[in-house]
């Protein structure tokens, strides 16, 4: 399958700094990406969808001032968590998907941010 | 909204061991349904997908199969092996509007030798 490369794995930040993750398609080009939060023992939560060049669409309940996504090309978007505060520590996943509807999305490997 | 209720975890078993991780959806309409896998260190992938009732998806020699009546989707496999340790996530995508996958909390599985 299509390879999707999540950086970094890991990240520990201070509260109150901003944290920039990058989701990458390595072979494929992704004209649509997803943003998911999973939270310990509960399900991978749909954050936005990003189409390249457009600007996201958030999913209800999550703030889109605190979560910037932007999609500026079409292997590449990256998610900052501005402002960020213990509460927002958590594992975030993307997955890319390229072309009409019903084609499959590959997921990244996930980043696990810890905010002290 | 939709939903997908799967087996919490964690399962053990025995290498041969037979395996079922049930999943259950509510979901508007005729979604299409998935299992994911997670290896450790790596990225959710496509383990096998059932786009209508009573299609059986398959792969690995695991097997699923759209059971409407009862809104199910489980997981079985005849003989697991040490290597099929990982967490494994049920989904359903609607097919229309922006298509999103809907995930279960996942279920653990490590299987002994």
């Amino acid at each position: 399958g299509a390879v999707v490369s999540q950086h970094p794995s890991r990240v520990i930040c201070k509260s109150g700094t901003s944290v920039k993750i990058e989701c990458r398609s390595l072979d494929f080009q992704a004209t649509t990406m997803f943003w998911y939060r999973q939270f310990p023992k509960q399900s991978l939560m749909l954050m936005a969808t990003s189409n390249e060049g457009s600007k996201a669409t958030y999913e209800q309940g999550v703030e889109k001032d605190k979560f910037l996504i932007n999609h500026a090309s079409l292997t590449l978007s990256t998610l900052t968590v501005t402002s960020a505060h213990p509460e927002d520590s958590s594992f975030y996943i993307c997955s890319a998907r390229w072309g009409l509807r019903n084609t499959e999305a590959f997921f990244g490997q996930g980043t696990r941010l810890t905010v002290v | 909204g939709d939903s997908v209720t799967q087996m919490e975890g964690p399962v053990t078993l025995s290498e041969e061991a037979f395996l079922t991780i049930n999943c259950t959806y509510t979901a508007t309409g005729y979604p299409s349904l998935f299992w994911y896998v997670q290896y450790p260190g790596e990225g959710l992938q496509l383990l096998l997908k059932a786009t209508k009732a009573d299609d059986k998806g398959s792969n690995k020699g695991f097997e699923a199969t759209y059971r409407k009546e009862t809104t199910s989707f489980h997981l079985e496999k005849g003989s697991v092996q040490v290597s099929d340790s990982a967490v494994y996530f049920c989904a359903l995508r609607t097919n229309f509007g922006n298509e999103k996958l809907t995930f279960g909390t996942g279920t653990r599985l490590t299987i002994i030798p």
